[in-house]
């Protein structure tokens, strides 16, 4: 069945240091992902896409890079700071039983930033 | 803020119950996605509505169902509720139709049947 899964389900990191959270798709046809940011009580926050033509885009102090031979996402957060403390959901597109696109989330992986 | 905004915040119900979450998209989203988000189940997409038509569908109960009304707000009723229906509900927009589309997401609505 349909899959999007995270190697590490908790990851500490200290304040200033790189961060890089991993996730492994199962679909080799999905053409599109995103990363979230779900901080506590709150709705998830996109944080960056990348589609399946490119390996590698960067935003602001975050980088996501696909592998595809490999069916691999991961997240890199420079610099950490203390609000980068969440959990972090990969998603990919996928289809319904009915035949529509939707979006398949990951289990998540919780960040904790060490002052 | 994401613009998109879910009422109400916590609702708490017996089972059996019918139950009711709304959802207002940002200004000038068209589509609108509903989640659910559970400590075993993680988040699973059950509903997108665009425009006030239902475009997609994902493991959605027989017991769920879900409407997109004219002013594009969203409404998603939950109706024989049992103890396992229990999590947080998220509401999603998006300008465009298609999962492509970056989706915003709404607080949520945390709902414990009891």
């Amino acid at each position: 069945g349909e899959s999007v899964g995270l190697h590490l389900p908790t990851l500490s990191v200290q304040e200033g240091d790189n961060s890089i959270i991993n996730c492994a798709y199962s679909n080799s046809a999905s053409d599109y992902f995103i990363w979230y940011k779900q901080e506590s009580g709150k709705g998830p926050q996109f944080i960056i896409d990348i589609r399946s033509n490119m390996d590698k885009r960067q935003g602001q102090r975050v980088t996501v890079l696909l592998n595809k031979t490999v069916k691999h996402l991961s997240l890199q957060i420079a610099a950490t700071q203390p609000g980068d403390s969440a959990v972090y959901f990969c998603a990919e597109n996928t289809m319904t039983n009915f035949g529509n696109e939707k979006l398949t989330f990951g289990t998540g992986t919780r960040l904790t930033i060490i002052p | 803020d994401s613009g998109v905004t879910q009422t109400p915040k916590h609702l708490i119900t017996a089972t059996g119950q019918r139950v009711t979450l709304r959802c207002s998209p940002r200004s000038g989203d068209l589509s609108v996605y509903w989640y659910q988000q559970s400590l075993d189940q993680g988040l699973q997409f059950l509903i997108q509505y665009y425009n006030g038509e239902e475009r997609a569908k994902g493991n959605i109960l027989e017991r769920f169902s879900a409407q997109q009304f004219p002013d594009l707000h969203s409404e998603l009723n939950l109706s024989s509720l049992e103890l396992g229906d229990s999590a947080l509900y998220f509401c999603a927009s998006s300008d465009i139709s298609g999962s492509t589309d970056t989706q915003y997401f709404g607080p949520g609505t945390r709902l414990t049947v009891l």
